[in-house]
């Protein structure tokens, strides 16, 4: 069984829309929760992190976490065509500095 | 503030060659990870060093090593190359010890061509 895990899409949205990405996780004990956007060639960015149960603001981006039923999403609102790219899920323990990612979203921002 | 720095950026080797990739961690970050990126198998940890000192290692081969040194600074060797060994291969540093957890952050990567 994968520990994390993410449809692999591809997801394709209007731009302006809001893009909806999902991840669900095997592991209890996870603690920290990541974002990371990759463009096709580049290396992963950090677009957000959550560490509690609710929802966490930055710009047009909100993550979602609940840990009760071990799943974290991410929510794009307004959406543009710079963000099409591949989400990356990931999770680690507190402590712990080894991240174990999901497989990714492909997502395509249609204009 | 610059951030994680890996060298070379490309590269291509000969099966049954090794290689040395060099990564700097952001000013301060005291952990260093490797991470090994391929399309089949995604991105998967190959060992984190803290303080010079190996905290995790992942499910690779012997082949595949590293270490820290004391201004934290890592390297990554890969020995007896395969084809199989070709990869974007990502160095990521974090402060560690965060109570608000443990923020990690990617290098540009270094890709390695096994011919």
């Amino acid at each position: 069984q994968k520990e994390v895990e993410q449809n692999s899409g591809p997801l394709s949205v209007p731009e302006g829309a809001i893009a909806s990405l999902n991840c669900t996780y095997s592991d209890r004990v996870s603690q920290s929760f990541f974002w990371y956007r990759q463009y096709s060639g580049k290396s992963p960015e950090l677009i957000m992190s959550i560490y509690s149960n609710g929802d966490k603001e930055d710009g047009r981006f909100t993550a979602q976490l609940n840990k009760a039923s071990q799943y974290v999403s991410l929510l794009i609102r307004d959406s543009q065509p710079s963000d099409s790219a591949t989400y990356l899920c990931a999770v680690n323990e507190v402590g712990n500095e080894k991240l174990t990612f999901g497989t990714g979203t492909r997502l395509t921002i249609i204009p | 503030k610059a951030g994680v720095t890996q060298t070379p950026r490309y590269l291509i080797k000969t099966r049954g060659q090794q290689v040395t990739l060099s990564c700097s961690p952001i000013s301060g970050h005291r952990s260093v990870s490797w991470y090994q990126q391929t399309p089949g198998q995604g991105l998967q940890f190959l060992f984190e060093y803290f303080s010079e000192t190996q905290r995790n290692k992942g499910n690779f081969p012997g082949r595949f090593s590293g270490r820290q040194f004391s201004n934290s600074r890592s390297e990554m060797n890969v020995s007896t190359l395969e084809l199989g060994d070709s990869a974007l291969y990502l160095c990521a540093s974090s402060l560690s010890g965060s109570p608000s957890g443990n923020t990690i952050y990617f290098g540009e990567g270094s890709w390695l061509t096994v011919v």
